[in-house]
C-alpha cells in the first residue's frame, strides 16, 4: 500500500523551541490531515490542508504543502511541555472514497 | 463534542479464538472505520464502511471481518485471532470521506493481545 513516508522520527526539544515535522507522500493527494496522538489516547485531528493551498494556520501550529515536490510540513511555535506526543500526516492517496493513509509518525518529546 | 466509544479497552485472546471488537458513535456520522496501530507505526486501514448493512475493504483486510448494523454501530471481528494480530485498534467516525473539508473523530483504542 502506499504511506506517507514521514519516518518515525524522535525529536526531543525544551520547552519554548519551535520545531518542524516532515512528511512526504507518493501520489496525488487532495487533502493532507495532521493528527496528534497522545500517550494512551486515539488520534485527533489538527488541521487539515487542501492541495490548492499553500499554507494554513491554527494557533501556533503551521502547516504547508508542496504538491510539486509532494511534500508537507507542520510547525509549532513556542512548544509546551503538553504538546508532547506522536505527531501523524495523513492523505488521501489511494483515491478511493473512505481511505486515508498515514505516515509513521514523529514522536516528539518536550521537556519543560 | 463528537464521541466514538470502543468495546472493549483491552483483550487477551487466545490463539484460534474469536473476537469481537465493538464501536458505537454518536456523531450521526455516516462513515466508520476501522484502524490497526503496531509499535512505530502509523495507522493502517483494515475496513470501513460509509453506510449501514454495507461494509468495505481497506489495506489490510485479510483475517478480519467487518459489520455494520446500524449507522451508531461497527464491529470488527476475527474469526481465527493470530498472533500477528497483537496491536492496538482504533475505531474512527466522519461524516464524509477523507479528501473532503472533514474532521475524523477517533476512540480511544482497543489492546488486543493473541497469546
Amino acid at each position: 500500500s502506499q504511506w506517507g513516508e514521514e519516518n518515525l522520527q524522535a525529536l526531543s526539544i525544551q520547552e519554548g523551541e519551535d520545531v518542524t515535522m516532515n512528511c512526504s507522500y507518493k501520489t496525488y493527494t487532495t487533502v493532507v490531515q495532521w493528527y496528534r496522538q497522545k500517550s494512551g489516547k486515539g488520534p485527533a485531528q489538527l488541521i487539515l490542508i487542501r492541495s490548492n493551498e499553500r499554507e494554513k494556520r491554527s494557533g501556533r501550529l503551521r502547516a504547508t504543502l508542496d504538491t510539486s515536490s509532494q511534500s508537507s510540513s507542520l510547525s509549532i511555535t513556542g512548544t509546551l511541555a503538553t504538546d508532547t506526543a506522536v505527531y501523524f500526516c495523513a492523505t488521501d492517496q489511494t483515491q478511493v472514497v473512505g481511505q486515508l493513509t498515514f505516515g509513521r509518525g514523529t514522536r516528539l518529546q518536550v521537556y519543560a | 463534542e463528537a464521541a466514538v466509544t470502543q468495546s472493549p479497552r483491552s483483550k487477551v485472546a487466545v490463539t484460534g479464538g474469536k473476537v469481537t471488537l465493538s464501536c458505537h458513535q454518536t456523531n450521526n456520522h455516516d462513515y466508520m472505520y476501522w484502524y490497526r496501530q503496531d509499535t512505530g507505526h502509523g495507522l493502517r486501514l483494515i475496513h470501513y464502511s460509509y453506510v449501514a448493512d454495507s461494509t468495505e475493504k481497506g489495506d489490510i483486510p485479510d483475517g478480519y471481518k467487518a459489520s455494520r448494523p446500524s449507522q451508531e454501530n461497527f464491529s470488527l471481528i476475527l474469526e481465527l485471532a493470530s498472533l500477528s494480530q497483537t496491536a492496538v485498534y482504533f475505531c474512527a467516525s466522519s461524516d464524509a470521506g477523507p479528501g473532503a473539508n472533514t474532521e475524523v473523530f477517533f476512540g480511544k483504542g482497543t489492546r488486543l493481545t493473541v497469546v
